[in-house]
C-alpha cells in the first residue's frame, strides 16, 4: 500500500458541486500539505496543517477549505467547483526536519 | 515570500550526454533547503536529490548533481549519462525551515527530453 494516498484518482465534476479531495498517510507524519498542479505554473500550496489543530492557509487557498480529522487525514473541499479549478492536486506529508516529503499520486480534477 | 525561477521550458539531449537544469530563487530566509523533483508521465512526485543551505558541499545521487551557488541564489542540476528514463518535468523548490519542514515553492518546471 502506498504511504500517501489520495482518493480519488480522477474525478468529473459539475460546476457548483461541492466535491471534496481526500487523503490519508500511513507515514505517521505530523505534517500535511495540498498542492494545485497546472501546466506552465507548477505546484502551488493551498494548505498546509502541522498538527490536528495547525492548519494555515497557503498561496492559493481562495476557493478551497480543509479538514484535518486525524493526524492520518487531511481532506480539501471545493464549496462550489469552477472550471478554474481544473487542475491535478497533490497531498503530501512530512515530518519536522522535512526529510521524508513524500506525495501521494495525485487527483486529476475537471470541473465542467 | 520566496520566488524559484526556472528559465529553460523545455530541453532535448541525446541520450548518453550530459544536461544542467538551471535554476535560481530568491529569499531573505538563512535556513532553507533546495530540491530538485522528476515528474514523468505517470505524474508522480519523485525526490532527485536535497541540498542543505547550510552546506558548502553540493549534493550528489549517482549521475545527478547540483551545484548551489548560495550567494547567486543558484540550485543546477546535473544529469550525466543521460537515459531515455530521464525523460520527464523537472521542478526545483524551496522550502524555508523557520518551524522546521515548511510548504515548498516550486518553480515552473523544465520538460527534459532524453532523444535516442
Amino acid at each position: 500500500d502506498a504511504d500517501v494516498t489520495q482518493t480519488p484518482r480522477n474525478r468529473i465534476t459539475k460546476t457548483g458541486k461541492r466535491i471534496m479531495l481526500e487523503c490519508s498517510q500511513t507515514k505517521g507524519h505530523d505534517r500535511m500539505y495540498w498542492y494545485r498542479q497546472d501546466p506552465g505554473l507548477g505546484l502551488r500550496l493551498i494548505y498546509y496543517s502541522f498538527d490536528v489543530k495547525d492548519i494555515n492557509k497557503g498561496e492559493i487557498s481562495d476557493g478551497y477549505s480543509v479538514s484535518r480529522q486525524a493526524q492520518a487525514k487531511f481532506s480539501l473541499s471545493l464549496e462550489s467547483a469552477i472550471p478554474n479549478q481544473t487542475a491535478l492536486y497533490f497531498c503530501a506529508t512530512s515530518d519536522s526536519t522535512g526529510y521524508g516529503y513524500t506525495f501521494g499520486s495525485g487527483t486529476r480534477l475537471t470541473v465542467v | 515570500a520566496q520566488t524559484v525561477t526556472q528559465s529553460q521550458p523545455e530541453m532535448s539531449v541525446q541520450e548518453a550526454e550530459t544536461v544542467t537544469l538551471s535554476c535560481t530563487y530568491d529569499t531573505s530566509e538563512s535556513n532553507y533547503y533546495l530540491f530538485w523533483y522528476k515528474q514523468p508521465p505517470s505524474r508522480q512526485m519523485i525526490l532527485v536529490i536535497r541540498q542543505e543551505a547550510y552546506k558548502q558541499q553540493n549534493a550528489t545521487e549517482n549521475r545527478f548533481s547540483v551545484n548551489f551557488q548560495k550567494a547567486a541564489k543558484s540550485f543546477s542540476l546535473k544529469i550525466s549519462d543521460s537515459q531515455l528514463g530521464d525523460t520527464a518535468m523537472y521542478f526545483c523548490a524551496f522550502m524555508k525551515f523557520t518551524r522546521g519542514a515548511d510548504g515548498l515553492t516550486f518553480g515552473k518546471g523544465t520538460h527534459l527530453i532524453i532523444q535516442p
